[in-house]
């Protein structure tokens, strides 16, 4: 049961180039979601989806894209990079929001920006 | 946007001794709350949760927390840590009919023999 898998773990860009990170959770769950880890910061919400089609903004959603296409998928997309999404991204997912009241996290992906 | 504030960023302690980790939020509404807890380059796992009913709550490796509605507050103890409860902890808030949590910004725990 390999639950939440994240892709890249590591990855180096420079400033200006793209990339996507890919979220994939084979437990069905409707609910899924991208956070970053800073220092001090603790996790913060960039985007999240409650179902499969839809997604939403978070706390800070700049310089971010999301798509849900396919229901066990959720992709992070970084259009032009900045040295500040330098930073560890994790993805987690639920099977019914707050009110199960479990996130099921992946194992994150370091992302360094030059 | 909700606010979660743990209030020490460091907590060492004494291999065996009782901890206790602090967690207040800002909510005039009703929550669900939660811990977590993230080992050395891993994700976060699910410690205990609050959705309602009893306000003690008891999560997984001996650690209990207590929902304190007019202090805002959920505190999470342990009476006798270990080793291996070196980690980072998280708690997190999520208000009733929403469907984002929001975390704290973590509490290290150092257990020193």
């Amino acid at each position: 049961n390999a639950g939440v898998t994240q892709t890249p773990k590591f990855r180096v860009l420079k400033t200006g180039q793209s990339m996507t990170l890919l979220c994939a959770q084979d437990m069905n769950h409707e609910y899924m979601y991208w956070y970053r880890q800073d220092p001090g910061m603790g996790l913060r919400l960039i985007h999240y989806s409650v179902g499969e089609g839809t997604t939403a903004k978070g706390e800070v959603p700049d310089g971010y894209n999301v798509s849900r296409l396919k229901k066990q998928n959720f992709l992070l997309g970084l259009e032009s990079a900045a040295p500040s999404q330098t930073s560890v991204y994790f993805c987690a997912s639920s099977y019914g929001g707050a009110s199960t009241g479990e996130l099921f996290f992946g194992e994150g992906s370091r992302l360094t920006v030059l | 946007a909700q606010s979660v504030t743990q209030l020490d960023s460091q907590v060492p302690v004494f291999e065996e001794a009782p901890v206790e980790l602090r967690c207040n939020y800002s909510s005039s509404v009703s929550v669900y709350l939660f811990w977590y807890v993230q080992y050395p380059n891993q994700g976060l796992q699910l410690l205990l949760k609050y959705l309602s009913g009893s306000t003690l709550v008891k999560g997984i490796n001996g650690f209990e927390a207590e929902f304190n509605k007019s202090q805002t507050s959920f505190h999470l103890r342990k009476p006798s840590v270990h080793i291996s409860d070196t980690a980072e902890y998280f708690c997190a808030v999520s208000l009733y009919n929403f469907n984002k949590f929001y975390f704290g910004s973590g509490t290290k725990l150092n257990v020193k023999p």
